[in-house]
Order: C-alpha cells, then structure tokens, then sequence
C-alpha cells in the first residue's frame, strides 16, 4: 500500500529565506507527483507536476525534484515571503484501471514571518 | 471562469439524516474525482468517475454514494450520517489522466 510522509509537520521561518519541504513515498512504482498549497479554507491548487521520467520541475521560486528510485521528492522555495504561508500538500499519481488516483501526505504547514 | 464549484460550502447535519453535496464543473473534465480531508491528514479518494455513467469506488466508500449522468455534475450522497463522516470534502476535476487536478474549495461538514 503507497504511503506519503511529508517532513517537517509545521515550520516557521523569516522572510526571506530559502526552504525545503520534503516528501518520501513507499513505493516507486508512480505516475507522477504533484506539489500543492492549500490556504485555510480552500481547495488545493496545483503547484508543480513532475512526470516519472522528470528529475525537476520549476515555476518561480519554486523547484521540485523527484528521485523516484529512493522515493523522495523535495519542494524548494527561493527568497520566502509572507504570502508563502499556507500547507503544502505532497501526492503521488497511480494509475488505476479508470483514471488515477492521488495519494496525499498529511501536509507541510509553511509559516513565513515578515 | 468558475473552475470547480461545491455547494453548500458549510453544513451541520444531525446523526441519521442524508444530504447530497454538489459539485458542478465547467471545463468539460471527464474525470471528477471526491474526497474527504481529516484534520491533520492528507485527502483520500471516496469515489471517481471517467465519464458520464462510469463510477467507482476509491479508497473509502463506505456510507457514500455517487452517480453521473452528466459531464458536468458529480453529486456526492450521504444517505444515513454518521459522526465519523465529520470532514472537509473536496471535488476535483480533470481532463485526462494523469493530468493535475483542479479542486473545488471544499464543503465543510459536522455530523452531530
């Protein structure tokens, strides 16, 4: 059964700083993995999707890389800032006979103080 | 561009009652998928559907049911509450697979 843990549970950090979220999965045989943030009250919006065959992905400050065959993934954010601050949920794709389906982590809470 | 909406967005139900949750979407997705969010934990899939007509279950089925018959609409039915069904439920959509999936901003539910 594919599991996902998202490491740390909660992290706070001053403007500016560079972070990493980390994602660990349990079985390598995926689709692909996607980033998402999640603000209080919302649904979830996609960040970043890297295909099984992708090492990384970037968009803006944001960096993510896949190491499948150690079933890692990290999210990098460059220069934090205050509207940073949201969860940020890690899943990985599996395909199933119909569609796929989305494993989720419990999710990195991201707090960026000013 | 309204994306994925859920109605209602908040609701209290008491032990035993039924409701249906909506989810309408615009984008001429083929898939919809629902899930439920427990506090501190990740999403997990309670139904899916490929289609108009086609449904399946996901990984916690239990007390739900769906249906579609229609691109747009994938309604999600409680049909006997149970508190343990307390959640934030989620709709998502996509065109293909496995493609990102667009979310809806959730129907908070409290089962008293």
């Amino acid at each position: 059964k594919q599991e996902v843990t998202q490491i740390p549970a909660a992290l706070s950090v001053p403007e500016g700083e560079n972070l990493v979220l980390n994602c660990s999965f349990t079985d390598s045989a995926i689709y692909n993995l996607q980033w998402f943030r999640q603000d209080p009250g919302k649904g979830l919006t996609s960040l970043l999707l890297i295909q099984s065959s992708q090492r990384e992905q970037t968009s803006g400050r944001l960096n993510a890389s896949l190491d499948k065959s150690s079933g890692r993934s990290t999210l990098y954010i460059a220069a934090s800032q205050p509207g940073d601050s949201a969860t940020y949920l890690c899943a990985v794709a599996l395909l199933m006979e119909y569609g796929n389906k989305l494993v989720f982590g419990a999710g990195t809470i991201l707090r960026v103080k000013s | 561009n309204a994306g994925v909406t859920q109605t209602p967005k908040f609701r209290i139900l008491k032990i035993g009652q039924s409701m249906t949750l909506q989810c309408t979407q615009d984008m001429n997705h083929n898939y919809m998928y629902w899930y439920r969010q427990d506090p501190g934990m990740g999403l997990k899939l309670i139904y899916y559907s490929v289609g108009a007509g086609i449904t399946d279950k996901g990984e916690v089925p239990n007390g739900y049911n769906v249906s579609r018959s229609t691109t747009e609409d994938f309604p999600l039915r409680l049909e006997l509450a149970a508190p343990s069904q307390t959640s934030v439920y989620f709709c998502a959509s996509s065109y293909s697979q496995p493609v990102a999936q667009h979310f809806g901003d959730g129907t908070r539910l409290s089962i008293l």
